[in-house]
């Protein structure tokens, strides 16, 4: 049981190129969330998804957009990646048991230069 | 809109007890948690707050006031691994998301 993961945990862009971030749950949880984290700034919700094939706008989208083709994957996308996007990455899952218990990946660094 | 406010630091020595408050500003409100997060990795949970009153476990406890909008976390018997950043969050849209504190920076010295 790997819990949530992440993929890549590192990553350096320039200005304009296009990535995407890989997240991945083995608990079967139907809700789950990205985020950014920047210094002072505390955890932004960027887009999140309460199932497969679902996704809603966050505190903070433009510039991102997301997939959720299956239940257990969340694909998080810059099409044209500016500086303002470097931030640390994190993914989160959580299940409908009444817990509010978020499950946090180990984050993805992302420079863009 | 949405609002938490917490302190941005604490300091305390080993042993002490600290107190972190969080007040929140929300529509409509369906429950207060914490997050503990070390330097470099990943939030971790900590408690859940749904009804007004205290929740304990082990050397922590989470507080929550529905009609003050307020809630805290107590740390008892504080550790050195206990330096940490401390994140109160509350579920918005329906429930199904978390807006997040901006953190406060708690350090623990000898």
């Amino acid at each position: 049981n790997a819990g949530v993961t992440q993929t890549p945990k590192f990553r350096v862009l320039k200005t304009g190129q296009s990535m995407t971030l890989l997240c991945a749950q083995d608990m079967n949880h139907e809700y789950m969330y990205w985020y950014r984290q920047d210094p002072g700034m505390g955890l932004r919700l960027i887009h999140y998804s309460v199932g497969e094939g679902t996704t809603a706008k966050g505190e903070v989208p433009d510039g991102y957009n997301v997939s959720r083709l299956k239940k257990q994957n969340f694909l998080l996308g810059l099409e044209s990646a500016a500086p303002s996007q470097t931030s640390v990455y994190f993914c989160a899952s959580r299940a409908t048991d009444g817990t509010d218990t978020q499950y946090f990946g180990p984050g993805t660094r992302l420079t863009v230069l | 809109g949405q609002s938490l406010e917490q302190p941005s630091e604490v300091t305390a020595v080993e042993g002490a007890i600290v107190q972190i408050n969080c007040t929140y500003q929300t529509s409509g409100f369906y429950g207060l948690s914490w997050y503990q997060q070390h330097d470099g990795g990943a939030p971790t949970f900590l408690s859940y707050n749904a009804l007004d009153g205290l929740e304990e476990t082990g050397r922590f406890s989470s507080f929550l006031s529905r009609s003050d909008s307020y809630g805290y976390l107590l740390l008892q018997e504080l550790q050195m691994k206990d330096s940490a950043s401390y994140f109160c969050a509350v579920a918005y849209q329906a429930g199904t998301a978390l807006i997040f504190g901006k953190g406060t920076t708690l350090s623990v010295s000898s």
